[in-house]
Formats: structure tokens, sequence, C-alpha cells
């Protein structure tokens, strides 16, 4: 119940493509879902987070889609840059706990 | 700007000895903060929730005389690895919570303990 699964484990997207990282989550009870960015010897940076009352936020670049019912959500980035090279993690509970997904390297080229 | 502050942000010492990591938040008066573990090429692990003025909560498997928490400030948090050995060695990041629980995280840049 308190698994969240991130997939895939790498991705390589050219400049400008989109990349598309997926989460699933177990426990119904969680209400808080945020996607973190993690660059090489950082901490991880908030990049955008989303509650269950909506089924998608947008932020400049990025977009969470999010569906209840299959209790999976994802990450979009459009217009992928050689700077969003980073490894991206999901996290799902709420924000006096949050369980991390294992995250996803991401590695832009131009 | 940054809104967390965590030092020091590398440590080499000898197995046996105790380290302490600061974690500081810069731009609000944090109640709660909280403690990870990150092994090279994997996710983030709570170790434990501090709260200022009382005790830490401390995850399953944790051990709490091991790794001594204390949050003497609202703006202060500090993890103690007590007689440190090899299979410590890790990334030890904290987070602060800005109020209440409908806050967001906001992580410090870690700190790379290395136990020779």
């Amino acid at each position: 119940q308190q698994q969240v699964k991130q997939s895939p484990q790498s991705l390589i997207v050219q400049k400008g493509g989109i990349s598309i990282i997926n989460c699933a989550y177990e426990n119904t009870a969680f209400d808080y879902f945020p996607w973190y960015q993690q660059f090489p010897g950082k901490g991880p940076a908030l990049l955008i987070a989303i509650r269950p009352d909506v089924s998608e936020k947008k932020e400049g670049r990025f977009t969470i889609s999010f569906n209840k019912s299959a209790k999976q959500f994802s990450l979009h980035i459009m217009d992928s840059q050689p700077g969003d090279s980073a490894t991206y993690f999901c996290a799902a509970g709420n924000t006096d706990k949050l369980i991390f997904g294992t995250g996803t390297r991401l590695q832009v080229f131009p | 700007g940054a809104v967390v502050s965590q030092h020091p942000s590398r440590v080499i010492c000898k197995s046996g000895t105790s380290v302490k990591i600061e974690c500081r938040s810069l731009d609000f008066q944090a109640t709660t903060m909280f403690w990870y573990r990150q092994f090279p090429k994997q996710s983030l692990m709570l170790m434990a929730t501090s709260n200022e003025g009382s005790k830490a909560t401390y995850e399953q498997g944790v051990e709490k005389d091991k790794f001594l928490i204390n949050h003497a400030s609202l703006t202060l948090s500090t993890l103690t690895v007590t007689s440190a050995h090899p299979e410590d060695s890790s990334f030890y990041i904290c987070s602060v919570r800005q109020g209440s629980s409908n806050q967001p995280q906001h992580f410090g840049d870690g700190t790379r303990l290395s136990i020779l």
C-alpha cells in the first residue's frame, strides 16, 4: 500500500521532443502528488504538484496528468531541452509524509 | 534563492566517529523538517520527521539511537550519525515545510557522508 512505482528507469529524448514519465500508487488515501527534479550532487527541487481534485495541471513546459481511478499520474515535459537532463522523482502521499518513486534518469540530446 | 541550507555538503571521516549535519530553513519558520537518506542512483527514503520542541518521529527500521535528531529552533534541525560505520555512507538530505501540512516540502542540497 505504500509503494510508488515509476517508469521508465531511464529515458533518452532528442531536443524539442516530449519526455513522458509515469507513476502509479496504491494507497487511495494519498492526496498530494509532486514531481521533483534532481541534478547530481544536489537535493531535489520541486517542479510541479497536483492534488486529486483535478486531472491536469500545467506550468510552463511541464504538465502533470492525473488519473484517479487508475491511481496513475504522469509528467510530460514539452520541448525538452538539454538543460532538462536530470533525474526526476515522482512522489505520493500527503505533505506530512511522501513516498518517492524510484526515479527516472532523463537525457536530452541536442 | 535557496530556501534550505544544509551543512556540511560533504564530510569524510573515520569509522567510529560521530558526525553532525545541520539543516537550516532560510526563508520561513519551519515547525516540521524531514530527514531523508539516498543511496547512489536510488530513491529518497524518509528516515524521520523532526518537530520543533518535541521528539522526532522515526520511520520503521531507522535506529533512533544511531541517528539523533534535534530540532531546537524553528529554523534549525540537526542530524547526528553516532559511531558511524562504512555502511552509514550515504547522501543525507533534509527538507522543510512551511506552516501547515498543506504546504510542499523544500529540500536542501544534501550532505555526502563517506565513512572510511
